[in-house]
């Protein structure tokens, strides 16, 4: 079945710095990969649609420039937080589905943990 | 705006039967997803719904009736394993999905 691999699964980076998170799509091709955010207990938000070749779209009220998406290749979509905050601390999820999938199931990446101190 | 409403919690015993709710009000309907997410991790899929009825997936079922924006998940034989959020999410006409808050299931021996 389709597999999606996401790296790391866990951060810890001081206040200020960069960290990027790649999400790979390991057995199928992928023009278009989810990038979501959790808080403990909440439910999966959406921040973007990550789309190759082309620029991702945000969802209102995410900051482009501080969640810096690229998705280079059909294979892989990275997601770069910007000097991160402890309010940037949670739980990241990349997911994607397969170009031909009759009910385009997303397969989601095993997420990553990001804890700003 | 587009809503989507689950209970936020609930609790079954080992072996019996649960019936976990979702209703929605979306911009257009185009199919209806229910995930199960253990703590700390990513959600897999479970089932997926776009014409009213039953689908019938080992112990795991999901209803679907449209003109009542309703579904629901039924987890029988219920194992503790079993104990995770699950997820109902709707795709609205535009093909985005919109996720409810989850229910948290827990199983007690």
């Amino acid at each position: 079945g389709a597999v999606v691999s996401q790296h790391p699964s866990w951060v810890i980076c001081k206040s200020g710095t960069s960290v990027k998170i790649e999400c790979r799509s390991l057995d199928f091709q992928a023009t278009t990969m989810f990038w979501y955010r959790q808080f403990p207990k909440q439910s999966l938000m959406l921040m973007a649609t990550s789309n190759e070749g082309s620029k991702a779209t945000y969802e209102q009220g995410v900051e482009k420039d501080k969640f810096l998406i690229n998705h280079a290749s059909l294979t892989l979509s990275t997601l770069t937080v910007t000097s991160a905050h402890p309010e940037d601390s949670s739980f990241y999820i990349c997911s994607a589905s397969p170009r031909v999938s009759g009910a385009n199931v997303l397969t989601f990446g095993a997420g990553s943990r990001l804890t700003v101190l | 705006g587009q809503n989507i409403d689950q209970p936020t919690e609930m609790t079954a015993t080992e072996g019996a039967i649960v019936q976990i709710n979702c209703t929605y009000q979306t911009s257009g309907f185009n199919g209806l997803f229910w995930y199960q997410q253990h703590a700390g991790e990513a959600p897999t899929f479970l089932s997926y719904n776009v014409l009213d009825g039953l689908e019938e997936k080992g112990r795991f079922s999901s209803f679907l009736s449209r003109s009542k924006g309703y579904s629901y998940l039924l987890l029988k034989e219920l194992q503790m394993k079993d104990s995770a959020s699950y997820l109902c999410a709707v795709k609205d006409s535009n093909y985005q999905l919109i996720w409810g808050a989850g229910t948290k299931l827990i199983i007690k021996p």
